[in-house]
C-alpha cells in the first residue's frame, strides 16, 4: 500500500542553521509533492509544490528537492529563525483529487 | 485570499449526542474535505466531496456522515458521538481538475472533546 514517512522525532536546531526535513514514500509515483506548515492548534498552510520533472524549487529561504528515483523529498529552511518553529507536513497527489499526507515533523529552532 | 471557516474552534459534547461541524469556503472551490488529526496518526481523511450533493468515503468514514447541499458548505455529522471521536477536525477545500495540480486550503480546525 502507499506509504509516506516523515521523521516522527522532533528536529531541534540552533537559530541561523539550515533545517533539513525528509519525506520518503513507497509504492507510489506522484506527479507532484507539496509541503505544508502547521502551527499548534491551526490548520496546515501550503508552502511549496514541486513537480515530478523538477529537481529543485526555491521560495525565499525555503528549498525543496524531489528525487523520484530515491522516492524522497527534502525540505530545507536556510538561516532558520525561531518563528520557523512548527510542524511541517509533506503531501503527495493521489491523482484523484485527494492528497496523501505524511504525519509531519516538528521543527524547533532555538535562539 | 481563500478563506475556509469552521463553525466552532472548541466543542464539548456528551457521548451519544448528535454533533454537527460546519465548514464554509468562499472561493467557489469544487472540492471539500473533512480530516481528523490525532497525535502520531497524522491527517486522516474522513469524507470528501467533488460537487454539490456528491460525497465519497475517505479512509475512516465509520461513525460519520456528511452533507453538501450548497457548493460553499460542507457539514460533518457525528450521528452518535463517542469518546474515540475526540479529536481535531480539519476542513479543507480545493479546486482540482484532471491533470492540474491541487493545493488544499484548510480551516482553523475544531477541537472536539466527547465526554
Amino acid at each position: 500500500s502507499q506509504k509516506i514517512e516523515q521523521n516522527s522525532e522532533a528536529l531541534n536546531i540552533q537559530e541561523g542553521k539550515t533545517a533539513t526535513l525528509t519525506c520518503n514514500y513507497t509504492n507510489y509515483s506522484p506527479a507532484y509533492l507539496q509541503w505544508y506548515r502547521q502551527d499548534p492548534g491551526r490548520g496546515p498552510v501550503f508552502l511549496l509544490l514541486i513537480r515530478e520533472n523538477e529537481k529543485e524549487k526555491r521560495k525565499e529561504r525555503l528549498k525543496v528537492t524531489f528525487d523520484t528515483t530515491l522516492k524522497q523529498s527534502l525540505f530545507h529552511i536556510t538561516a532558520s529563525q525561531p518563528a520557523d518553529s512548527a510542524t511541517y507536513l509533506c503531501a503527495l497527489d493521489g491523482n484523484t483529487g485527494k492528497l496523501i499526507f505524511g504525519q509531519g515533523t516538528t521543527l524547533q529552532v532555538k535562539p | 485570499d481563500v478563506k475556509v471557516t469552521q463553525s466552532s474552534r472548541y466543542l464539548v459534547k456528551r457521548t451519544g449526542e448528535k454533533v454537527f461541524l460546519e465548514c464554509v469556503q468562499d472561493m467557489d472551490h469544487e472540492n471539500m474535505f473533512w480530516y481528523r488529526q490525532d497525535p502520531g496518526l497524522g491527517l486522516r481523511l474522513i469524507y470528501f466531496s467533488y460537487d454539490v450533493k456528491m460525497k465519497e468515503k475517505g479512509d475512516i468514514p465509520e461513525g460519520y456522515s456528511v452533507s453538501r447541499e450548497k457548493k460553499e458548505r460542507f457539514s460533518l455529522i457525528l450521528e452518535s458521538a463517542s469518546t474515540n471521536q475526540t479529536s481535531m477536525y480539519l476542513c479543507a477545500s480545493s479546486t482540482w481538475r484532471q491533470g492540474m495540480e491541487e493545493t488544499q486550503y484548510f480551516g482553523p480546525g475544531t477541537r472536539l472533546l466527547v465526554l
